[in-house]
Order: structure tokens, then C-alpha cells, then sequence
């Protein structure tokens, strides 16, 4: 199976900051990296799909990168609504998994 | 527009069965896979299952495998997750998915489904 890891695990920042989020694979996955949003009581949210493929609607101030093993996911102006947990999920092979996520909350 | 709307809550005993349906509206029910995703309280997402909702082809969670079983009936448009021989730590939020076929990426999320289990 293909382990998924996220760094930070959680992070405190400010409106306005500029926050990258790590999701590392434990092998080789091409582009076949996935991103969510949760917030709390609500279901997961799909951001970016293909590792940098913004999904429709979704804010621009969003964005991801990499391929192979290692993937960011950026947030270039942090707002209000962007605090959440974030996860990272590999659609490379099945069994799929899931990054353990990273809490960004308010510093 | 697109929906999965899933069944309500549960509560079972240890050792009971529990089957959650999830019924899709607003697109091909066939054009696109299904995966069982759940969430135990205050942790991560856990992926269970897949089904190919075209020929009923599946993957299961290996340390699920035995337990799960995921089908669908087309007519209705309705994925079913069913989970036997319960435990303690089944309890958690099971969310159905639609699942982009070939890409497997989790576009559409249903609401969830609480399922408790407790003696």
C-alpha cells in the first residue's frame, strides 16, 4: 500500500499569510495526488485534483504542485473561511489513502 | 444538480450488520464510480471501498476485506456499503463518493451517515 505523510500536522496563521501544506508519498504516484478541505461537522471538499488541477468553483488563492513523491498545496492569502483541516489522497493505486491532514487554525 | 443523499443514522451492538444506502441524482449514475470513505470521531479519512457502478467490479480496504461489501442497483441509482460483525471502533461518519472513473479522485461527497455501535 502506498503511505501517505502531510507536515506540518497542524499550523497557526494570520488573515492574509501565505501557508504551504507537504504531502509525501512513500512511492512514486506520477500526478495522481488529490486535495480536500474539511471544516468541522461538514463533509470534505475537493480543492485541487491531478496535483494542480483547480476544481471548479473553487478560489484561485489555491493552488497545488509536484509530482513523483512530493506535493504542496498553497494558500497564497489566507482568509477567514480557509481555516480547516486539509487532506492529501493518492488515486495513483487502490487500496486509495489518505494523508493524516493538517489543521490550519488562527494564530 | 448533483446529489448523494445517504441514509440516516444508526445505532447497532457489537456483532450486528449495519447497511447504509447512498442514492445519487443529477448525473449518469454508471459514467462514475462510488467509494466509501469514513471518519472515526476527531481522526481522519479512511477509505473503505470502491465499485465500479458500470459492471459491479470492486477493491476493498484490506483490513476490511471480509467484512464489507459494497453494491449498487442501477435502477434506482443507489449505492448500498453494508459492514458485518460490527465493533466499537466501527463507530464513525461513513461518507459515499462519487468517484471520477479512471482518475479516482472524489469530486461529490454525500452528507454522511453517523453509525454508532454500542452495547
Amino acid at each position: 500500500d502506498i503511505q501517505m505523510t502531510q507536515s506540518p500536522s497542524s499550523l497557526s496563521a494570520s488573515v492574509g499569510d501565505r501557508v504551504t501544506i507537504t504531502c509525501r508519498a512513500s512511492q512514486s504516484i506520477s500526478r495522481y495526488l488529490n486535495w480536500y478541505q474539511q471544516k468541522p461537522g461538514k463533509a470534505p471538499k475537493l480543492l485541487i485534483y491531478a496535483a494542480s488541477s483547480l476544481q471548479s468553483g473553487v478560489s484561485s488563492r489555491f493552488s497545488g504542485s509536484g509530482s513523483g513523491t512530493d506535493f504542496t498545496l498553497t494558500i497564497s492569502s489566507l482568509q477567514a473561511e480557509d481555516f480547516a483541516t486539509y487532506f492529501c489522497q493518492q488515486s495513483y493505486s487502490f487500496p486509495l489513502t489518505f494523508g493524516p491532514g493538517t489543521k490550519v487554525d488562527i494564530k | 444538480q448533483v446529489q448523494l443523499v445517504q441514509s440516516g443514522a444508526e445505532v447497532k451492538k457489537p456483532g450486528a450488520s449495519v447497511k447504509v444506502s447512498c442514492k445519487a441524482s443529477g448525473y449518469s449514475f454508471t459514467t462514475y464510480g462510488i467509494s466509501w470513505v469514513r471518519q472515526a470521531p476527531g481522526q481522519g479519512l479512511e477509505w473503505m471501498g470502491w465499485i465500479s457502478t458500470d459492471n459491479g467490479n470492486t477493491h476493498y480496504a484490506q483490513n476490511l476485506q471480509g467484512r464489507v461489501t459494497l453494491t449498487t442497483d442501477t435502477s434506482t441509482s443507489t449505492a448500498y456499503m453494508e459492514l458485518r460483525s460490527l465493533r466499537s471502533d466501527d463507530t464513525a461518519i461513513y461518507y459515499c463518493v462519487r468517484d471520477v472513473l479512471g482518475v479516482e479522485y472524489f469530486d461529490y461527497w454525500g452528507q454522511g451517515t453517523l453509525v454508532t455501535v454500542s452495547s
